[in-house]
């Protein structure tokens, strides 16, 4: 069975770091590989796919690669702001999506 | 719609009581997922339906739980006899995968349900 694993559990850091965000899984045979947030009390905003034969997307601010051989995927945040507090989720995608437990992200101004 | 909606929003039930939980997903999406996420834990996966096929099933916690998709469309999770620990949010999400491609999913708001 996939096992997702996000590390670190819970991160503080100041305005304007950047950040990266680790998540690792133990079966390489995915299809995909999607990062979310979730603010407390709402559901999921998708942030970034990175397809299988993909290493990385980017949108904005933020940067996502992929390494399947190896099982892990980072998200990278550049130039962090409060409104990046969030929990962060990834899913690796095969039949279902397995979701890794998160990282709690806050940003202190 | 824009977005994957889902209703009600939130549910107060008594335990013993049935329950729908209502999905309508992005238009054309032919996957439709339903997952759990209880007070402090990760995601569950409950159900996947997949265009006509037949639906994975293979997370539903009791037989207390079913779920059916109409026309390809819209779906409705039941929890029948509901138990206290089957408060949760429930999240239901879409994506337009094609064959063995899986595609971006979008996620609803959820259905906080709680049973008392």
């Amino acid at each position: 069975k996939q096992e997702v694993t996000q590390i670190p559990a819970a991160l503080s850091v100041p305005e304007g770091e950047n950040l990266v965000l680790n998540c690792s899984f133990t079966d390489s045979a995915i299809y995909n590989l999607q990062w979310f947030r979730q603010d407390p009390g709402k559901g999921l905003t998708s942030l970034l796919l990175i397809q299988s034969s993909q290493r990385e997307q980017t949108s904005g601010r933020l940067n996502a690669s992929l390494d399947k051989s190896s099982g892990r995927s980072t998200l990278y945040i550049a130039a962090s702001q409060p409104g990046d507090s969030a929990t962060y989720l990834c899913a690796a995608i095969g039949n279902q999506f397995y979701f890794g437990t998160g990282t709690s992200l806050t940003v202190i101004p | 719609g824009a977005g994957v909606s889902q209703s009600p929003s939130n549910k107060v039930t008594e335990k013993g009581k049935d329950v729908e939980l209502r999905c309508d997903p992005i238009s054309g999406h032919t996957a439709l997922y339903w997952y759990r996420q209880s007070l402090g834990q990760g995601l569950e996966f409950l159900i996947y339906f997949q265009g006509n096929s037949a639906p994975d099933k293979s997370g539903l916690p009791s037989d207390r739980f079913s779920a059916e998709r109409t026309g390809g469309s819209v779906s409705t999770l039941t929890i029948q006899r509901t138990q206290q620990e089957d408060s949760a949010v429930y999240l239901c999400a879409s994506s337009l995968d094609q064959g063995a491609r899986r595609t971006e999913a979008f996620f609803g708001q959820g259905t906080r349900l709680t049973v008392v």
